[in-house]
């Protein structure tokens, strides 16, 4: 069955930098995207970005773009989203999902999330 | 931009009552509107797609419905473990374009 694990918990200062990773099991790997979308206190959904874990390419919500990477590392079957010059308003659930099928519109396996805490 | 406007806020109901989510959508891109349910301390779970179609597994009380821009989530008769939030999501024609509402909360009455 598909798995997606994700890092555990951080903490860090305004201005830092965070990278958490997802790992992916039970499918093909390079066959699907991720993506990442986070939950702030609110308690609303928000999408980060999305990586096509075969080529590399990515996209990322025009929010963050700027200070948002995604990768991947085929060998590890793992995703990274690497979010820098935080601020307190970046603290949140961030999740990992993989889309359904081919169109890949709707996220239908997540992963357990990896919470964010900023603060000095 | 997609904006998603989801009523009521809060629905307070009883097992066994029927359950009635809205879900208004700012612009129309089709029927291509997914609905999710979130636990305390879970991730959210995909349960229904295209605006009625039931993902894998997702029991035949949950039904989903569209009319025009306007989509509704019923769930028949309402069982303990569907107290939760619900969420609509919708990707736009742009990829990067993507929308969640701000959630409704069935809670037992």
């Amino acid at each position: 069955q598909v798995q997606l694990v994700q890092s555990g918990a951080e903490v860090k200062k305004p201005g830092a930098s965070v990278m958490i990773s997802c790992t992916a099991s039970g499918y093909s790997f390079s066959s699907f995207g991720l993506n990442w979308v986070r939950q702030a206190p609110g308690p609303s959904l928000e999408w980060v970005g999305w990586v096509n874990a075969g080529t590399g390419d990515t996209l990322y919500s025009q929010k963050f773009q700027g200070r948002v990477s995604i990768t991947r590392d085929t060998s590890a079957n793992t995703a990274y989203l690497e979010l820098r010059s935080l601020t307190s308003e970046d603290t949140a659930l961030y999740f990992c999902a993989r889309g359904r099928g081919g169109r890949q519109i709707y996220l239908e396996h997540w992963g357990q999330g990896s919470l964010v805490t900023v603060s000095s | 931009e997609i904006v998603l406007t989801q009523s009521p806020a809060t629905l307070s109901l009883s097992p066994g009552e029927r359950a009635t989510l809205s879900c208004r959508a700012s612009q129309g891109v089709g029927a291509y509107l997914a609905w999710y349910q979130q636990k305390p301390g879970q991730a959210p779970r995909l349960l229904i797609y295209d605006a009625s179609t039931r993902a894998t597994g997702i029991p035949a009380r949950f039904s989903g419905s569209v009319s025009g821009t306007d989509f509704s989530l019923t769930i028949s008769s309402l069982e303990p473990e569907d107290f939760g939030v619900y969420y609509c999501q919708q990707r736009g024609y742009r990829p990067t374009e993507w929308a969640f509402g701000q959630g409704t909360k069935v809670d037992m009455k």
